[in-house]
C-alpha cells in the first residue's frame, strides 16, 4: 500500500525558514509515472498548489510563481523521501501543508495525500 | 496565484441531484482535462473524477463529470448524507506553468 508520511514542526516565527519532509513508502521518489507535489491550504487562499519535484532522466523542479523567489523543493533518493522548504515566511504562509503524488499518464491526476501538517507563523 | 471559480455553496434533499460549476479560462480549462476532489473536513482531499469524467475505483457511478469549453461540471445523483463535503475542481495552468484550483463547493444534506 502505498503512504505517504510527512514530518516537521507546526510553528515557524516570522522571517525564518518552514522546512518539511515527505517520506513514501510502497512507491519510489525516482518513479518516471509521477511528480511529487507540495500543496497547501488556508482559509483565506483555498487550495494552493507550491511546486513538485520529477524524475525523467535527470530531476526537474517547477514552482508556483508567487513562491518562486523563496521554495526548494528537494529530492533524496537514499532515503525515498522528498522536502519543502520556504523561506523568509509571513503569517500568511500559515496553512495546512500537504505532500501529494501525482500521477502521470494519459491524464493527469494527485491520487495520494499525505495527512497534512498544520503550520502556524506567529511570533 | 489564479483560481477557478465554483459557487460557495449548494444542497440538495437525499435521492436529489446536485450539480457544480467550475468556470476558468482558455489557459486553464479549455486547454487541460479537469479533476475533481472530494474533502471532508479535517481529512485530507481524495480524487474524485480525473481526465473530466472519469472515476476512479470505488467511486459511485451516480458521481459524473463534463467539461465543454473553459468550464467543467460535476454532477452527484440520488444524493446521501455521507456526500456532504467541501468539492474543488482543479487542472494545468499553461500560463501560469502551475496547477490551479477551484475556490470550493460546500455541499450539503438537507
Amino acid at each position: 500500500q502505498v503512504q505517504l508520511h510527512q514530518s516537521g514542526p507546526g510553528l515557524a516565527k516570522p522571517s525564518q525558514t518552514l522546512s518539511l519532509t515527505c517520506v513514501i513508502s510502497g512507491d519510489s521518489v525516482s518513479n518516471n509515472r509521477a511528480t511529487w507535489n507540495w500543496i497547501r491550504q488556508s482559509p483565506r487562499r483555498g487550495l494552493e498548489w507550491l511546486g513538485r519535484t520529477y524524475y525523467r532522466m535527470r530531476w526537474f523542479t517547477g514552482y508556483a510563481v508567487n513562491v518562486k523567489s523563496r521554495i526548494t523543493i528537494t529530492p533524496d533518493t537514499t532515503k525515498n523521501q522528498f522536502s519543502l522548504q520556504l523561506n523568509s515566511v509571513t503569517p500568511d504562509d500559515t496553512a495546512v501543508y500537504y505532500c501529494v503524488r501525482e500521477d502521470v499518464g494519459p491524464t493527469t491526476y494527485f491520487d495520494l495525500w499525505g495527512q497534512g501538517t498544520p503550520v502556524t507563523v506567529s511570533s | 496565484q489564479s483560481m477557478l471559480t465554483q459557487p460557495p455553496s449548494a444542497s440538495g434533499t437525499p435521492g436529489q441531484r446536485v450539480t457544480i460549476s467550475c468556470s476558468g479560462s482558455s489557459s486553464n480549462i479549455g486547454s487541460n482535462t479537469v479533476n475533481w476532489y472530494q474533502q471532508v473536513p479535517g481529512t485530507a482531499p481524495r480524487l474524485l473524477i480525473y481526465g473530466n469524467d472519469q472515476r476512479p475505483s470505488g467511486v459511485p457511478d451516480r458521481v459524473s463529470g463534463s467539461k465543454s469549453g473553459t468550464s467543467a461540471s460535476l454532477a452527484i445523483s440520488g444524493l446521501q448524507a455521507e456526500d456532504e463535503a467541501d468539492f474543488y475542481c482543479g487542472t494545468w495552468d499553461d500560463s501560469l506553468n502551475g496547477y490551479v484550483f477551484g475556490t470550493g463547493t460546500k455541499v450539503t444534506v438537507l
